[in-house]
């Protein structure tokens, strides 16, 4: 298994260019998750789905979009990029409540964007 | 979901235990509390969670206060592979009704392991 895998790992973008973040995952898990960590802080939610064809805003969410069309796959989208949002961005999956690890998040490797 | 409040970071000698302290005096009696770490420029990694009774798995052991206002994360022998930045968090669980959406991560404890 691979897990969480995000691509791209690092990307550099100029000011009000547009991209997207794909994390994929292939543990059948329902939820997935955005996170971006800045220097010295931890990790912030920006988006959230509980399932193929919903998503949820989470505690830093402007600026983004996201999409689930497929179960195994998350987009975090960028429409036209700021410096503010030079981050590490990290997605993450967890199985729906009820199912085995429930309580688990798993994590990909993060992917590094700068915003000039 | 209640606060957690963790030291910013603490050393700790190779092959000695690790005790790294958490404090999250407003918890509900819903909550959990869970650890994450997150080694140097990877994702985070869950360790461990845990209700009211004292967890233990292959990587760690969770002690949890009877009042379940601080809790205490131990490696039982610490290696130079675990330093690392441990979070603390507490939410509300499954059966509960949380949701997976509020898993506030915050600054946590950086754990440096030294020969």
């Amino acid at each position: 298994n691979a897990g969480v895998t995000q691509t791209p790992k690092f990307r550099v973008l100029k000011t009000g260019q547009s991209m997207t973040l794909l994390c994929a995952q292939d543990m059948n898990h329902e939820y997935m998750y955005w996170y971006r960590q800045d220097p010295g802080m931890g990790l912030r939610l920006i988006h959230y789905s509980v399932g193929e064809g919903t998503t949820a805003k989470g505690e830093v969410p402007d600026g983004y979009n996201v999409s689930r069309l497929k179960k195994q796959n998350f987009l975090l989208g960028l429409e036209s990029a700021a410096p503010s949002q030079t981050s590490v961005y990290f997605c993450a999956s967890s199985p729906s409540p009820g199912h085995r690890g429930q309580e688990k998040l798993f994590f990909g490797s993060g992917t590094q964007l700068s915003v000039l | 979901d209640a606060k957690t409040t963790q030291p910013t970071s603490m050393d700790c000698a190779e092959g000695r235990a690790a005790n790294l302290p958490c404090n999250h005096s407003t918890i509900s009696g819903n909550e959990y509390v869970y650890w994450y770490r997150q080694i140097h420029s990877q994702g985070p990694q869950y360790i461990i969670h845990g209700l009211k009774n004292n967890e233990t798995n292959e990587m760690a052991s969770l002690i949890i206060t009877e009042d379940r206002k601080s809790s205490t994360l131990i490696l039982p022998h610490a290696t130079l592979r675990d330093t690392a930045v441990y979070y603390c968090i507490v939410r509300v669980g499954f059966r509960y009704g949380g949701s997976q959406g509020n898993l506030i991560f915050g600054k946590g404890t950086k754990l440096s392991v030294k020969p």
